[in-house]
């Protein structure tokens, strides 16, 4: 089946502008999370989407924001861009529901801010 | 979720078994060690998870102390493409912990020809 499909690839975005990426999980999964890796922070939890709802929230300032729509897909928007959002944003998904499953994770969009 | 300590890179020769060490000192009876890994510039990949007893699957097996305060990942026959950053993390048990993932620093492991 396919996997986690993240877009676009990559991303060239000027100070202060504001950027949506897409996330599709695995089809069947209802949880979504998204993650923030940097040089020099490494991996970040941004927040966790299951049905809808936030359900868990990392430490990110308010331009962070995501959603997710009822057939799963998510989508995550970062407004008033800064230098520091450069980034690689990675999804993941699981079933949600369920306990000791894994995650499964896209290849990621690597967003360059200048 | 309890913190984990890993070595941060370690070195294996290929076709060798590697033997990748985690702390967890603080861990709860109810938290996981799971194992994923990242290949350069990829999403990370899952690998294993375990509670107490010892596990292994098709990519590698889980070692965990009788105490469960420490664990061992073992690669058995290393490749240079597991050359990658490995991370352990300990999960608590309910469904929205498995997806929400707190990395560390991992260990880079580097398979040498």
């Amino acid at each position: 089946k396919a996997g986690v499909t993240q877009t676009p690839r990559y991303l060239i975005k000027t100070r202060g502008q504001q950027v949506t990426l897409s996330c599709s999980p695995i089809s069947g999964h209802r949880s979504v999370s998204w993650y923030q890796q940097t040089p020099g922070q490494g991996l970040q939890f941004l927040f966790e989407y299951f049905s809808e709802t936030q359900r868990n929230k990392g430490n990110f300032p308010g331009r962070f924001s995501g959603r997710q729509f009822s057939n799963s897909r998510s989508e995550m928007n970062v407004s008033t861009l800064e230098l520091g959002d450069s980034a690689l944003y990675l999804c993941a998904s699981t079933r949600g529901g369920q306990r000791n499953t894994e995650a499964f994770f896209g290849q990621g969009t690597r967003l360059t801010v200048v | 979720d309890a913190k984990t300590t890993q070595p941060p890179s370690m070195d294996c020769a290929e076709g060798r078994a590697a033997n990748l060490p985690c702390n967890h000192s603080t861990i709860s009876g109810n938290e996981y060690v799971y194992w994923y890994r990242q290949i350069h510039s990829q999403g990370p990949q899952y690998i294993i998870h375990g509670l107490k007893n010892n596990e292994t699957n098709e990519m590698a097996s889980l070692i965990i102390t009788e105490d469960r305060k420490s664990s061992t990942l073992i690669l058995p026959h290393a490749t240079l493409r597991d050359t990658a950053v490995y991370y352990c993390i300990a999960l608590m048990n309910y469904g929205g912990a498995t997806n929400k993932l707190i990395f560390g620093t991992g260990t880079l492991l580097a398979v040498q020809p």
